[in-house]
């Protein structure tokens, strides 16, 4: 079945550790952009990459760094200059990315909720 | 199954129409349900609903949740071009091991001059 898929479903850190959530997509689309939520809000952008080794900053960047190694792959680490890193994490793919000059619906992966004890 | 079902999944209508977008929902763990606007790059979040019946308006965006018919509506009067866009609904669960925001596909609203 095509899909996004992210791990683990929850996660836990310790302060001043990084962690990596994961995130693969096996629908061949080119972008993949990656969200935090906050209880009672909507979505942020993180990071997003339009292309593989390619990869922009989106709204709420700092403490965060991604890759894009493969299509298929794009890790997001929170990093311990991350102030407030306890979220629910989304990750998301779009067969074209923000700048094709086409609308396309983005498709979420299940999530990662991360706490910091 | 989908546990989030938008209709339709694309609209075409004249600027100056009123549109409505329709999302119908699982109950199971449900906590609230969300509407975003997602034009190019992030979703932009319109509206949170939690409670049955209770209508959240913006400008000319409305929404209302139904409680007991499992659905909510968003609601564009005097629609404009710049409305042209996808609009997703999401539904938030928690607990049961369905824990986040499960999306709907999305409708693709075109608005012609």
């Amino acid at each position: 079945d095509g899909g996004i898929t992210q791990s683990p479903k929850y996660l836990f850190r310790k302060e001043g550790q990084n962690v990596t959530l994961s995130c693969e997509q096996n629908l061949n689309h080119d972008a993949m952009y990656w969200y935090r939520q906050d209880p009672g809000q909507g979505l942020r952008l993180i990071y997003y990459s339009q292309i593989v080794n390619d990869f922009q900053k989106g709204d709420i960047a700092e403490g965060y760094s991604v890759s894009r190694e493969k299509k298929e792959s794009f890790p997001l680490t929170v990093t311990s200059a991350q102030k407030n890193p306890t979220a629910f994490y989304l990750c998301a793919s779009s067969i074209d990315g923000p700048l094709s000059g086409s609308l396309d619906t983005q498709y979420f992966g299940p999530g990662t909720r991360l706490t910091v004890l | 199954e989908d546990k989030v079902v938008q209709s339709p999944l694309s609209l075409v209508v004249h600027e100056g129409d009123t549109v409505t977008l329709n999302c119908s929902y699982e109950v199971t763990n449900f906590r609230s349900l969300l509407w975003y606007k997602q034009e190019k790059k992030a979703p932009t979040f319109l509206f949170m609903l939690t409670s049955s019946g209770i209508e959240k308006k913006s400008g000319r965006l409305s929404s209302i949740l139904d409680k007991k018919e499992l659905f909510s509506i968003l609601n564009i009067t005097a629609t404009q071009t710049g409305d042209s866009a996808i609009y997703l609904c999401a539904g938030m669960y928690s607990g049961g091991g369905a824990d986040g925001l499960t999306f709907g596909k999305g409708t693709h609203l075109i608005i012609q001059p």
